[in-house]
């Protein structure tokens, strides 16, 4: 069974810019959660979505936003880039309940913003 | 309120050794971990969960303790191997129907051969 396929796994991004990352889940998996891994703040919560709708969100400013599709395919997108968004942004993708042993992450997508 | 966290940044270990890796929680009401492991390039795996209503939980070479009067939970990995050098974190999901994770800041165990 394919795993959680994030894209691009490496992007270089200038300040200003915006920026959509993709997540595909594993096939039947409806929730798609996003985070945001840097060496000083951690592991942090941005957005889950579940059957196309946003059903949690993080502590992050408007700039970041998200999205799923009916294949349950997810996309986040940062606008107006800031040095401090340079990041590991993580996809999760989840059956339909809080199965947390049948969560996968992604390998992620490697952000670096100059 | 919402907090998992308190490792130790770095821990060294020699191959065959123990290790033991700590995490501190704050809310006495939580009442579930997890422990991930995250190898370089890779995105977090789940190792064990524990629930508040155990004490202890083994998995294959793994243990989880929980002590809920001190609010303080370890990983104890037996017989360290140079396969098990990654970050570990602990984490919780805050609860209600949510898949949402709350991680602590992680501790990066370093298998010396």
């Amino acid at each position: 069974k394919a795993g959680v396929t994030q894209t691009p796994r490496y992007l270089i991004k200038t300040r200003g810019q915006q920026v959509t990352l993709s997540c595909s889940p594993i096939s039947g998996h409806r929730s798609v959660s996003w985070y945001q891994q840097t060496p000083g703040q951690g592991l942090q919560f941005l957005f889950e979505y579940f059957s196309e709708t946003q059903r949690n969100k993080g502590n992050f400013p408007g700039r970041f936003s998200g999205r799923q599709f009916s294949n349950s395919r997810s996309e986040m997108n940062v606008s107006t880039l800031e040095l401090g968004d340079s990041a590991l942004y993580l996809c999760a993708s989840s059956l339909a309940g809080s199965n947390w042993e049948t969560q996968y992450f992604g390998p992620g997508t490697r952000l670096l913003v100059l | 309120g919402e907090s998992v966290g308190l490792h130790l940044p770095t821990l060294s270990v020699q191959e065959g050794d123990n290790s033991i890796i700590n995490c501190a929680y704050s809310n006495s009401a939580s009442d579930y971990f997890i422990w991930y492991k995250q190898e370089s390039g890779k995105g977090p795996q789940f190792i064990i969960d524990i629930r508040s209503n155990m004490d202890k939980r083994q998995g294959q070479r793994v243990t989880v303790l929980l002590n809920k009067t001190v609010k303080h939970l370890s990983l104890q990995i037996a017989a360290t191997q140079p396969g098990d050098s990654a970050v570990y974190f602990c984490a919780e999901p805050p609860g209600g129907a949510t898949n949402k994770l709350i991680f602590g800041t992680g501790t990066l165990l370093a298998v010396q051969p």
